[in-house]
């Protein structure tokens, strides 16, 4: 089975631009959520969705935004990018709830 | 607020030498405690999930256990493949919260 899928894998912006990562969970799973690791720190919570529905939102500004699809994919998209947005940028997906959430592979953003 | 503290920062170990990685946390209503292997430049990996107070879990060299304010990750006879740094969350409203991670090395 496969399991979470992002792309781009790697990813080089301007600042002020803007960026779209997607997000594929593993089969079955209906909750997807976006997390910021910056390096030598944790994953920082960004946005949680449940059967297309945003659940939870991180203490990150509104130049922040996702959505979810019908079949239960997801994108994060971040306008009017500053240097402080590089970063690896993970999804998780899973059953929903206290369910164990798995990870997929992140994508590298380098803000220039 | 829920918070995870993670101790050590890193630790370096030489291949055999037993330890345990240390995860405090605060959090209103434990929904789960999570433990995840991360190597550098990839997403993390899921090893363990603990509910309660007193609960352990073992896979190969690991163990978890969970008390009601603290959980240990207990690692037995390491070799260098264990090496990566080893990040524990707790489920909080609709998020999981994070620990900074252990960076642990093994030494062969």
């Amino acid at each position: 089975d496969a399991g979470v899928t992002q792309s781009p894998t790697h990813l080089i912006k301007t600042r002020g631009q803007q960026v779209t990562l997607r997000c594929s969970p593993i089969s079955g799973h209906k909750s997807v959520s976006w997390y910021q690791q910056v390096l030598g720190q944790g994953p920082q919570f960004i946005f949680q969705y449940y059967e297309k529905e945003e659940r939870g939102r991180g203490n990150f500004p509104d130049r922040f935004s996702a959505r979810q699809f019908p079949n239960y994919s997801s994108e994060l998209n971040v306008n009017a990018l500053l240097l402080g947005d590089s970063a690896l940028y993970l999804c998780a997906s899973s059953f929903g709830g206290r369910f164990e959430a798995f990870f997929g592979q992140g994508t590298r953003l380098t803000v220039v | 607020e829920d918070q995870v503290t993670q101790s050590p920062e890193a630790l370096r170990l030489q291949e055999g030498e037993s330890s345990s990685l240390n995860c405090s946390y605060t959090v209103s209503g434990l929904r789960g405690l999570f433990w995840y292997r991360q190597d550098p430049g990839k997403g993390p990996e899921f090893l363990f999930t603990l509910y309660s107070a007193g609960e352990e879990k073992e896979k190969e060299r690991l163990k978890a256990t969970l008390t009601k304010k603290e959980s240990f990750l207990h690692i037995t006879a390491p070799k260098p493949e264990d090496s990566a740094t080893y990040l524990c969350a707790v489920q909080g409203d609709q998020k999981l919260v994070f620990g900074q991670g252990t960076r642990l090395t093994i030494n062969p």
